[in-house]
């Protein structure tokens, strides 16, 4: 299985502060995902890194890919009350049809 | 900015009857999915669709489970004759370039089978 676990599972911070979670999956990959997940939402796609690349910026967030360790890890700087929610790592292989293989999550809280 | 939707928002239907999710996916998108979560649980894929025709299943999408594009624009999911174990909440998506590329996902559909 090229499942994603993330870790922790569970993450309490205060605002200000950087979140830090990781994604560990088992088999090779194409490209690894992150997404975000309101209570009773739907997810949101926050950033897309390929095998090929090692880190990768958008806004507050940074993603690196290390396909040798099979880990990614998603960085969320200068955290806010708002970016409480759960996060998913999701793994894509080309030779499905597009399945993307989600791990179990981590939920962060951001305390104001 | 486009979205995919999804309805009902939530559906309540007793054990063994039939239910039909809706999506309408983002209308440039050639590859849809189905992906299911238990609450409290994680996304677990159910079915890829391209080109008119299932491109891979889950073991969870048994005989009971179908899909459909109806037409050019909705993508449903029927359950046949739902079970306890079917309530979950149900979410569509799409993507432009498939093969693991960046989904684009509904607010779901809530399903309580009573």
């Amino acid at each position: 299985s090229q499942q994603g676990e993330e870790d922790p599972q569970a993450l309490s911070i205060q605002e200000g502060e950087n979140a830090t979670m990781n994604c560990s999956y088992k088999t090779s990959i194409n490209n690894l995902q992150w997404y975000r997940q309101n209570s009773g939402r739907g997810l949101v796609h926050l950033i897309l890194i390929r095998s090929n690349e090692r880190e990768k910026h958008s806004g507050r967030l940074r993603v690196t890919l290390d396909t040798s360790k099979k880990s990614s890890s998603l960085l969320i700087t200068a955290s806010r009350a708002a970016d409480t929610a759960s996060y998913f790592c999701a793994t894509g292989v080309w030779t499905n049809a597009g399945k993307s293989t989600f791990g179990d999550g981590t939920t962060l809280t951001v305390k104001p | 900015e486009p979205e995919v939707t999804q309805t009902p928002s939530h559906q309540v239907t007793q054990m063994g009857q039939e239910v039909i999710l809706r999506c309408v996916p983002i209308s440039n998108h050639l590859y849809f999915y189905w992906y299911r979560q238990i609450l409290g649980q994680k996304v677990e894929f159910l079915v890829s669709f391209y080109n008119n025709e299932i491109s891979e299943k889950s073991e969870i999408f048994d005989d009971q489970f179908s899909v459909e594009r109806p037409d050019g624009s909705n993508f449903t999911l029927k359950i046949r004759s739902t079970k306890l174990e079917d309530s979950a909440m149900y979410f569509c998506a799409s993507s432009e370039e498939g093969a693991g590329g960046e989904l684009f996902f509904g607010e779901g559909s809530r399903l309580t089978v009573l």
